[in-house]
């Protein structure tokens, strides 16, 4: 069983539309995570919910909007996609925001703007 | 240090050998750095999280140190294996959560 689990692994759009990419995660965690490795493979935060509510913001833009129906998923919505989007947007969890606590990754989703 | 630095960027080494590479972080408002290995299309994976000044940690051929004083960490690999080629990450929770580039590792037959 795939403990974080996002989808799709692979999304082509093209500019302007609307897209949302999906994630879970069965290990009971209360946070979890959005992350975006950028264009020098670096992967920087971007949001951060725990137990539902949003503790992280990273600056992003306002085209890209978190929601978390429950503690068990956190789905990314990005509208309005732009060239820049592209990239790889890993969903990852902990068990809570303490910094002791091991963050377990999703596999990626390779997101590509055309 | 402002940012979590990782060197060298990559390495090749031969299968036997034993090598290491450096985490550099921010020493100021450090709470915990975290070491993840990370394969080719497959997602991150924990390998140690460490606070404590002096600490070591060890599982099998890996083990890494932390000195929070001067802000380096440390990942030694005894006896590479092909297995072991990969990107390691380093993370330090400061302020924030931040992740280090990566080193990027391949273990040569």
């Amino acid at each position: 069983d795939t403990a974080v689990s996002q989808t799709p692994k692979y999304l082509v759009t093209q500019m302007g539309n609307d897209k949302s990419i999906k994630c879970e995660q069965n290990l009971g965690h209360d946070t979890m995570y959005w992350y975006k490795q950028d264009s020098k493979k670096f992967l920087k935060i971007m949001f951060s919910y725990n137990n539902k509510e949003l503790i992280i913001n990273e600056t992003v833009p306002n085209r890209f909007s978190p929601k978390s129906p429950d503690k068990a998923h956190l789905n990314l919505h990005i509208n309005s996609l732009e060239l820049g989007d592209s990239a790889v947007y890993f969903c990852a969890s902990s068990q809570d925001n303490h910094p002791l606590n091991t963050i377990y990754f999703g596999e990626g989703s390779w997101l590509t703007v055309v | 240090i402002l940012n979590v630095e990782q060197s060298p960027q990559s390495l090749h080494v031969q299968e036997g050998d034993s090598t290491n590479f450096t985490c550099s972080f921010p020493s100021s408002n450090f709470y915990a750095l975290h070491w993840y290995r990370w394969e080719t299309a497959k997602s991150p994976e924990a390998l140690f999280v460490m606070t404590l000044n002096g600490d070591e940690k060890k599982k099998g051929r890996i083990s890494a140190t932390l000195n929070t004083k001067e802000g380096y960490s440390y990942l030694y690999i005894k006896g590479s294996q092909p297995e072991d080629s990969a990107t390691y990450l380093c993370a330090s929770h400061g302020q924030n959560f931040v992740f280090g580039p990566g080193t990027r590792l391949s273990v040569l037959p």
